[in-house]
């Protein structure tokens, strides 16, 4: 199985900074035949269900706010908020979706400073 | 608007099965692979078992092979998961999601206690 590894486990941050959560995959996740890394990012606030933000390593969901950002490549990637907000305050995991069985890193908390 | 309702969820001793049902609106259910991803309390996500559009092919993770069975009736834009030979470490909410590789939407959840 791909193991995700995210870190940091939790941040504490101030209204209007900017935050960066990583993610590292046991493999790479490029696959050459549509030239895509296969990395999503989901937002999880307390008591509600995950919402994705970013699949395809950098493509934002339909809605998602453009101060979140997705990047990298290969086994390395980044979650980027940029000056966060109160409602930004969430558990945020990566996903692979390359190969099965499709794996999640364990998750970071955004907490507020 | 896409909507997916879980239920089905409870208390239930080890050893013994439940059958959680997913209702599908808002989108054409036959088009999709569809998946159930659980999570356990205070842990993070966990793919459980996904299945094909025509219910065709189903996967699942090693941990409930032989034990779980995932389907659908595409007639009802339903997704099922029946659940059997529960373990105290399949307590958990469940959520069925659309499986586009990336899950793009997820129900509210159902929690599912396997306690003696």
């Amino acid at each position: 199985d791909i193991v995700m590894t995210q870190s940091p486990s939790s941040l504490a941050v101030s209204a209007g900074e900017t935050v960066t959560i990583n993610c590292k995959s046991s493999q790479s996740l490029f696959g050459s035949v549509r030239q895509k890394n296969y990395l999503a990012w989901y937002q999880q606030k307390p008591g509600q269900s995950p919402k994705l933000l970013i699949y395809l390593a950098s493509t934002r969901e339909s809605g998602v706010p453009d101060r979140f950002i997705g990047s990298g490549s290969g086994t390395d990637f980044t979650l980027t908020i940029s000056s966060v907000q109160a409602e930004d305050l969430a558990n945020y995991y990566c996903q692979q979706y390359y190969d099965t069985p499709y794996t999640f890193g364990a998750g970071t908390k955004l907490e507020l400073k | 608007e896409v909507q997916l309702v879980e239920s089905g969820g409870g208390l239930v001793q080890p050893g013994r099965s439940l059958k959680l049902s997913c209702a599908a609106s808002g989108f054409t259910f036959s088009n999709y692979y569809m998946a159930w991803v659980r999570q356990a309390p205070t842990k993070g996500l966990e793919w459980v078992a996904s299945i094909t559009n025509s219910g065709g092919s189903t996967y699942y993770r090693d941990s409930v092979k032989g034990r779980f069975t995932i389907s659908r009736d595409n007639a009802k834009s339903t997704l099922y998961l029946q659940m059997d030979s529960l373990r105290s470490e399949d307590t958990a909410t469940y959520y069925c999601t659309r499986d586009g590789g990336s899950y793009d939407y997820w129900g509210q959840g159902v929690m599912v206690t396997v306690s003696s």
